[in-house]
């Protein structure tokens, strides 16, 4: 069974930069997307973007400009880099397969709550 | 971006009514969209995918159906541990874009 598992701080200063990760055991990264999506406490969901297991990119152009991430194919892990932090990036950030043919997000992690403050 | 627009919002129900949740996309996304059920401190988890097609594992009283630019996902019957949060993903362009979410509780 695939399992995914977000770490990182839960508490960054506004204008410093928020570091996630996720760890995928159970199966390997390769030949799938991985994604991040983030939910504001009380509110909707927010596609953050995409890592291939290449290493190519598709990020929401609403973040684009702050966003990167990257996989480590060695450690089965990729990541999240969100620089310029406010505190409307408060959020619980989810880590995601995405599977093709047809798409879907089919494994997630738990989330973790990183705070802006 | 395409927009996703859900309805209700929100609604009550009770133990074995029929529910019924629409999701209407700005533009034609042939048959690329999905359903998540998200229930409190929980992440989403996946039911419906190719809009009508039921994920592994998930209950048969869930459906789908739609394709470009309508979508409804029906519960036939509403058993106690489907009160939750339900959004509609479409996988059809990126951004992907989810919709606003519809919160279905207990009459």
């Amino acid at each position: 069974q695939v399992q995914l598992q977000e770490s990182g701080p839960g508490l960054v200063k506004p204008s410093e930069t928020l570091s996630l990760t996720c760890s995928v055991s159970g199966g390997s990264i390769s030949n799938y997307y991985w994604c991040w999506i983030r939910q504001p406490p009380g509110k909707g969901l927010e596609w953050i973007g995409y890592v291939y297991y290449r290493g190519t990119t598709n990020y929401n152009p609403s973040l684009q400009s702050r966003v990167t991430m990257s996989v480590d194919t060695s450690k089965n892990q990729f990541s999240l880099m969100l620089s310029s932090v406010t505190a409307a990036d408060t959020a619980v950030y989810y880590c995601a397969r995405r599977r093709t043919g047809p798409e879907a997000f089919d494994y997630w992690g738990q989330g973790t709550l990183v705070t802006v403050s | 971006a395409i927009q996703m627009t859900q309805s209700p919002s929100s609604l009550s129900a009770s133990v074995g009514d029929r529910v019924t949740i629409t999701c209407r996309a700005s533009q034609g996304i042939r048959n690329d969209l999905g359903w998540y059920q998200q229930k409190p401190g929980k992440a989403p988890k996946l039911l419906i995918y190719a809009a009508s097609r039921l994920q592994s594992g998930v209950p048969s009283r869930f459906s789908g159906s739609g394709s470009g630019t309508d979508f409804t996902l029906t519960i036939s019957s509403l058993q106690p541990e489907d009160f939750a949060t339900y959004y509609c993903l479409q996988d059809y362009s990126y951004p992907l874009t989810f919709g606003g979410g519809t919160r279905v509780e207990i009459k």
